[in-house]
């Protein structure tokens, strides 16, 4: 099965900084890819889908980028309601694995 | 609006079986597969299996294979998700999730239950 390895596990960030988290697939998925957001004792809500189209109502400072095997989900500016875990998934075929997960907080 | 509204928490002793139930509205239920994705206390998500709501079939994880059951009523608009010998490393929340977003070949998750907490207790 493809492994998804995210990056970083965690991290800490002011409010305002641009956040780069990094999702690696051990093959190539294309552009089959989605990023969501969890905040604590929430369901997880879709950000990204397709590697770079941003869901409806989803803030415009959430960018995607990537294929193939390397992506990036970026907050451009940081706000306090972002704080939350973020985690990749992969859809091209099944198992649709999800990535171990990126806890973003406040410094 | 969509919704997909799950069965209440539960508890069950070790090597109990349990059925999750999640009752989709607001869309044509078989038209989308249904997929089942767990999270235990403080760890990531899990995804379990799917299945396609109009013909039945199933896909799961390779870890749960053997242990779970995916069904579905489509006279009720209702997916199942059951899980056999249990055991304390399947407390979790489980979830139903649904993939509406329009495009070819994107199954990504917009729609998902409010979650059904399983603990597996002595």
């Amino acid at each position: 099965d493809i492994q998804m390895i995210q990056s970083p596990s965690s991290l800490s960030a002011s409010a305002g900084d641009r956040v780069t988290i990094t999702c690696r697939a051990s093959h190539d998925i294309s552009n089959h890819l989605a990023w969501y957001q969890q905040k604590p004792g929430k369901v997880p809500e879709l950000l990204i889908y397709a590697a770079s189209t941003l869901q409806s109502g989803v803030p415009s400072r959430f960018s995607g980028r990537g294929s193939g095997t390397d992506f990036t989900l970026t907050i451009s500016s940081l706000q306090p309601e972002d704080i939350a875990t973020y985690y990749c998934q992969k859809y091209d075929s099944v198992p649709f694995t999800f990535g171990p997960g990126t806890k973003v907080d406040f410094k | 609006q969509v919704q997909l509204v799950q069965s209440g928490a539960d508890v069950k002793k070790p090597g109990a079986s349990v059925m999750v139930s999640c009752k989709a509205s607001g869309y044509t239920f078989t038209s989308y597969y249904m997929h089942w994705v767990r999270q235990a206390p403080g760890q990531g998500l899990e995804w379990m299996g799917r299945i396609d709501t109009h013909s039945g079939g199933t896909d799961c994880a390779q870890k749960f294979q053997g242990r779970v059951t995916m069904t579905r009523d489509t006279s009720i608009n209702t997916a199942y998700m059951g899980l056999n010998t249990l055991t304390s490393d399947d407390t979790a929340i489980y979830h139903c999730a649904a993939s509406l977003v329009p495009g070819v070949g994107v199954r990504s998750f917009d729609h998902w239950g409010q979650g059904t907490l399983i603990t597996v207790s002595s």
